[in-house]
Formats: C-alpha cells, structure tokens, sequence
C-alpha cells in the first residue's frame, strides 16, 4: 500500500503570493489532518478533513484554509503569505482505527 | 485544555543501552489516545507506538515500548538496544475523543558509538 503523498516537496514564494499544498491519504483513508512545523511554535494542528467535511480547526488565521475531495485528497491554501508562514506542512492521513495516524515526507515552503 | 510535555531537550545514550524518553500530558477527557512518533532529519514522521487509555496493558512495538502510569498522566518511551539508526526527534502526542491531535516540544535523541 502507499504511503501518504504530498506535493510539492519544496516551494519558495515571496510575501504576499498564495500558495496550495497537495496531500493524497493512503488509500481507504478518509481522515487527513494538516500540521505546521516551526523551530520556534513546534507542531501545531490546522485542521482535519473527514468525507470532504471540516471536523476541527487549530487556532490560526482566515489566511489558512483547506477542502477534501471525494477521492480523500486534501489541499490546503494560504493566502497572503507572511515571513512567519515558512515551515514544514505535514499532512497525516487515519483510517477507521482510532490508534494509527500516518504522516506525509512534508512540504518545506519558504516565504522570502 | 490538551496538554503535552517533554521535559528532556535533549538526550544521549550509548549505542545498545536503553533509553527513556519522559512525557507527561494533561485532559480531563477519560477516552484518549497517546502517540510516540520519530523525526529524522529528513523530516518524515515516523509512527512508533500508540496507548489507548482504557487499554490495560503497556502498549510494545519490537524495541519500543510505552510506559503507561495513568494515575501519574505519564507515558514514556523506552527505546531498548539502542542503535545508531535511533538519532532522531521523538514527539509525544495525545488525542482526546475528537480528532485533533497535539505534540509535545519533543526530545532529541543522540545515540553514542
């Protein structure tokens, strides 16, 4: 089975541009979560998607948004991108079983 | 509100020794889910091993196992054997009955030849 994708791996853009990360579940999973990284912030939760719905936001700005598809498939978008949006996206996708999440290689973007 | 904290910035062990990596976490929640997960440098999350807290028994995975202690809300990662192939960043997460998952700050690991 394959893991969980994302693309691009690596994005340089400059303030103020918008940007969409991809993430594709391993297959039957229908829950996908979103994290971003920071040395400074750690891990912080975005928000997940289950069946093409929003079932919990973390505590970031309107600037961060997400959908699902019906194939599972997750995009997340940040618009006007600030300096302090530089950090690695982890996507993690969940099937049925409550004890597993499964993490993407991450996409490092880099705001200039 | 969720809480997760790893104390140990940073850790070293000698190759084949075992290590234990603390975490203690805070819910008032009595349905939750503990995680230990493993971040090389590549930057990959790597699941490791899952607790469930109605479970009775520690949870083990091959070298890794949890050390559950309910009453005290800590779960710690015992890493037998240690190898080379271990230096990495370990992150504790917790899941209450919803689906947002936190992270602890987590704790580097350095294993020694």
């Amino acid at each position: 089975k394959a893991g969980v994708t994302q693309t691009p791996r690596y994005l340089i853009k400059t303030r103020g541009q918008q940007v969409t990360l991809s993430c594709s579940p391993i297959s039957g999973h229908r829950s996908v979560s979103w994290y971003q990284q920071t040395p400074g912030q750690g891990l912080q939760f975005l928000f997940e998607y289950f069946s093409e719905t929003q079932r919990n936001k973390g505590n970031f700005p309107g600037r961060f948004s997400g959908r699902q598809f019906s194939n599972s498939r997750s995009e997340m978008n940040v618009s006007t991108l600030e300096l302090g949006d530089s950090a690695l996206y982890l996507c993690a996708s969940r099937g049925s079983g409550y004890n597993e999440q499964f993490f993407g290689p991450g996409t490092r973007l880099t705001v200039l | 509100a969720q809480k997760i904290t790893q104390t140990q910035p940073g850790m070293f062990v000698q190759e084949k020794e075992a290590v234990t990596l603390d975490c203690t976490y805070d819910t008032s929640d009595p349905s939750y889910g503990l995680f230990w997960y493993k971040q090389p440098s590549s930057g990959e999350m790597i699941f490791l091993i899952y607790q469930g807290s109605y479970d009775q028994q520690n949870a083990t995975e091959g070298r890794y196992s949890l050390n559950f202690q309910k009453a005290r809300k800590s779960a710690n990662l015992v890493i037998s054997a240690s190898q080379l192939g271990d230096s990495a960043m370990y992150f504790c997460a917790m899941r209450e009955g919803g689906f947002k998952t936190i992270f602890g700050a987590g704790t580097r690991l350095f294993v020694k030849a």
